[in-house]
């Protein structure tokens, strides 16, 4: 069965640090995703991407976080000046058209120290 | 907000007794579906049913849609060890909002 695969598993940054969390989609899918799971809370939305262009965003993902899809296949979030708050479980999930389940990857803990 | 809140936070049970958790939410919806994590790991989806659905069923899964209460329940019917799990509600319209989540434990 398709998965959506993400890279690293776990990533320890130094606060400040930029890091990027890679994920590859499943490669019929159309829309994409990222989430986040701080330990012991809910799933938040942070932002979907479709037709090359980000097409919702929360009010979590701000100035400080990117995405890209650069060669049509890996799907990638950039925190450009990680804070401790943004320690977390990162989900990346990826659909087709309406009224389809989503597809999550296993996620990558990002722990900022 | 189209938040999905589940109940109860957190279900123990014996193992071959059914589980039912319900989840609630605000606005409108394409769908609403159910997914299931495991301790620290990803999100699994379980189940989709669709806003003009009352009912559906997937092996011992049963699940019910009420638009009017704006309502769904999760029913496991004949639970397993490997049942325990967190088990989270989620409504569609153009992106996935999470609930909060209801925590099962199946005691063997």
């Amino acid at each position: 069965e398709p998965e959506v695969t993400q890279t690293p598993s776990h990533q320890v940054t130094q606060m400040g640090q930029e890091v990027i969390l890679r994920c590859v989609p499943i490669s019929n899918h159309l829309y994409f995703y990222w989430y986040r799971q701080i330990l012991g809370q809910k799933v938040e939305f942070l932002v979907s991407f479709y037709n090359n262009e980000i097409s919702e965003k929360s009010e979590i993902f701000d100035d400080q976080f990117s995405v890209e899809r650069p060669d049509g296949s890996n799907f990638t979030l950039k925190i450009r000046s990680t804070k401790l708050e943004d320690s977390a479980m990162y989900f990346c999930a990826s659909t087709r058209p309406i009224n389809y389940g989503y597809t999550f990857g296993s996620g990558t803990r990002l722990t900022v120290v | 907000s189209q938040q999905g809140e589940e109940d109860p936070q957190a279900l123990s049970i014996q193992e071959g007794e059914n589980a039912t958790m319900n989840c609630s939410y605000k606005t409108s919806i394409n769908n609403l579906q159910w997914y299931r994590q495991n301790s620290g790991r990803g999100l699994v989806h379980l189940i989709l049913i669709r806003s003009n659905e009352r009912e559906k069923h997937s092996g011992r899964l049963r699940v019910t849609l009420d638009t009017s209460k704006k309502s769904s329940s999760l029913l496991i019917t004949a639970s397993r060890a490997a049942d325990t799990a967190s088990y989270f509600c989620a409504t569609d319209k153009e992106k996935l909002t999470f609930g909060t989540g209801t925590r099962l434990t199946i005691i063997p």
